[in-house]
C-alpha cells in the first residue's frame, strides 16, 4: 500500500517562530488532508489539499503532487498550536493511510 | 451543531467482556469510519461503511464488530477476542467515499484492566 512519512518527528518552537512540516508519499493521491490533534486527542481538519495552495489565517499548505509531497506552513506560533500534526492520503478506493505524525511543542 | 458524538469518553473493560462504543452524526454523510489509535503513532482503519446496512473491514478488523442500521449511527463492539483493546478510538464521517474530506469525533479512551 501507499507509505506516508512525515518529517520531522518532534519540533519544539519559541511562540512566534515559523515553521514548515512535511509530508512524503509514495504514490499519487485523490486525497490529502492535514490534521492538527490536540492534547485531549481531538483531530481538527486543517486543510483537504490533494494539489495546490491553500491559506487559512496563520496556517498554509501547499501539495506537489508530481513531486509527491505536501508542505505544512505555521506562521507566528502559539502555544495553542501545540499537539501532533497529521497528513493522511488515499489513492484510488482505498482507504485514507494517515502518517505518523509530527508533535510540535510551542514554548512561551 | 451538527457534528459526530462519541460515548462514552472514557470507558474501562475486564478482561473477557464486550463494550460498545457509540458514534452518531448529524451531518446527513453517507459514510462513516472507525479507527484506532496507539500512544504516539497514526491512526488504524478499522471498519467503514458508505450507505446503511453495509459495511467492509479495515486493515485492523480482527476483534471487533460493526452496525449500521442507521445512516446516523455507528457503533463499533470490541470484543474479547480482541488481544490488545486498551487504546484510543476515533469515529469519523464524510459526505460520499474515502476522496472526501473526512471529519472526526472527539474519541473515547478505553481501558482493559
Amino acid at each position: 500500500g501507499i507509505q506516508v512519512e512525515q518529517s520531522p518527528p518532534d519540533l519544539i518552537l519559541q511562540e512566534g517562530a515559523n515553521s514548515t512540516l512535511r509530508c512524503n508519499f509514495s504514490d499519487s493521491v485523490n486525497n490529502l488532508q492535514w490534521f492538527h490533534q490536540n492534547p485531549w486527542g481531538q483531530l481538527i481538519n486543517l486543510f483537504y489539499i490533494p494539489s495546490g495552495t491553500k491559506q487559512n489565517g496563520r496556517l498554509s499548505a501547499t501539495t506537489v503532487a508530481t513531486e509527491r509531497y505536501s508542505l505544512l506552513y505555521i506562521s507566528s506560533s502559539q502555544t495553542t498550536d501545540s499537539g501532533v500534526y497529521f497528513c493522511a492520503v488515499n489513492t484510488g478506493r482505498r482507504a485514507l493511510t494517515f502518517g505518523s505524525g509530527t508533535r510540535l511543542q510551542v514554548q512561551p | 451543531d451538527g457534528g459526530i458524538t462519541q460515548s462514552p469518553k472514557y470507558l474501562f473493560r475486564k478482561e473477557g467482556q464486550n463494550v460498545t462504543l457509540s458514534c452518531e452524526q448529524n451531518l446527513n454523510h453517507d459514510a462513516m469510519y472507525w479507527y484506532r489509535q496507539d500512544p504516539g503513532q497514526g491512526l488504524r482503519l478499522i471498519y467503514y461503511s458508505q450507505i446503511v446496512n453495509d459495511f467492509q473491514k479495515g486493515d485492523i478488523a480482527e476483534g471487533y464488530s460493526v452496525s449500521r442500521e442507521k445512516k446516523e449511527s455507528f457503533p463499533l463492539t470490541v470484543t474479547s477476542a480482541q488481544k490488545n483493546p486498551t487504546a484510543f478510538y476515533l469515529c469519523a464521517s464524510s459526505i460520499g467515499g474515502f476522496e472526501d474530506t473526512q471529519y472526526f469525533g472527539p474519541g473515547t479512551r478505553l481501558t482493559v484492566l
